[in-house]
């Protein structure tokens, strides 16, 4: 079956640095989504994607972070200087379009981020 | 804006016990409601969907009925077992539109732990 996989499943790194966190999406899909789980907290939307382009973020992701979709394949999150506060789980999720009707948005298994 | 508010947990429970975890949600118009479930070591998967009042979704012996007088969403199994340890979501999406994908508002989770 075919699944969402997000790459590395943790990543440890100094307050500061930039992380690029990266993720496959199902092949046929055409949504992409990042969502982050800070521990003990809710799962919070962050960003979705769609033809190339931000179709809707939230508050959190202000101008520290920003998406791509460098190749047919991969979809990444870089974090451009990171702060404690974004220690969290961050989990990748892709949908198909259907113009009117139910769609399921397929999540990996998340990279916990954790900045020191 | 929306929210959803669920049984915080963790809930620990025999084999073969009934499961209850109460959800209830706050959004304008009628928003399509969904319960996840997230493995050990996996992504959150769909476990079942309504998407409008009075609906019940239902999946491997799970059920949920979608509440509109009392906004709630509230997760059923009458026989648990020890592979349904797991954490459960409940998450919302607002009213389907078309040519839109919705961002899904989850709730903190619920950790569930089935004892033989």
């Amino acid at each position: 079956e075919p699944e969402v996989t997000q790459t590395p499943s943790h990543q440890v790194t100094q307050m500061g640095q930039e992380v690029i966190l990266r993720c496959v999406p199902i092949s046929n899909h055409l949504y992409f989504y990042w969502y982050r789980q800070i521990l003990g907290q809710k799962v919070e939307f962050l960003v979705s994607f769609y033809n190339n382009e931000i179709s809707e973020k939230s508050e959190i992701f202000d101008d520290q972070f920003s998406v791509e979709r460098p190749d047919g394949s991969n979809f990444t999150l870089k974090i451009r200087s990171t702060k404690l506060e974004d220690s969290a789980m961050y989990f990748c999720a892709s949908s198909e379009a259907f113009p009117r009707g139910f769609y399921e948005q397929y999540f990996g298994p998340g990279t916990r981020l954790t900045v020191t | 804006g929306d929210s959803v508010t669920q049984m915080e947990g963790p809930v620990t429970l025999s084999e073969e016990a009934f499961l209850t975890i109460n959800c209830t949600y706050t959004a304008t118009g009628y928003p399509s409601l969904f319960w996840y479930v997230q493995y050990p070591g996996e992504g959150l998967q769909l476990l079942l969907k309504a998407t409008k009042a009075d609906d019940k979704g239902s999946n491997k012996g799970f059920e949920a009925t979608y509440r509109k007088e009392t906004t709630s969403f509230h997760l059923e199994k009458g026989s648990v077992q020890v592979s349904d340890s797991a954490v459960y979501f409940c998450a919302l999406s607002p009213s389907l539109g078309g040519g839109s994908n919705y961002k899904l508002t989850f709730g903190k989770g619920t950790l569930l732990t089935v004892n033989p």
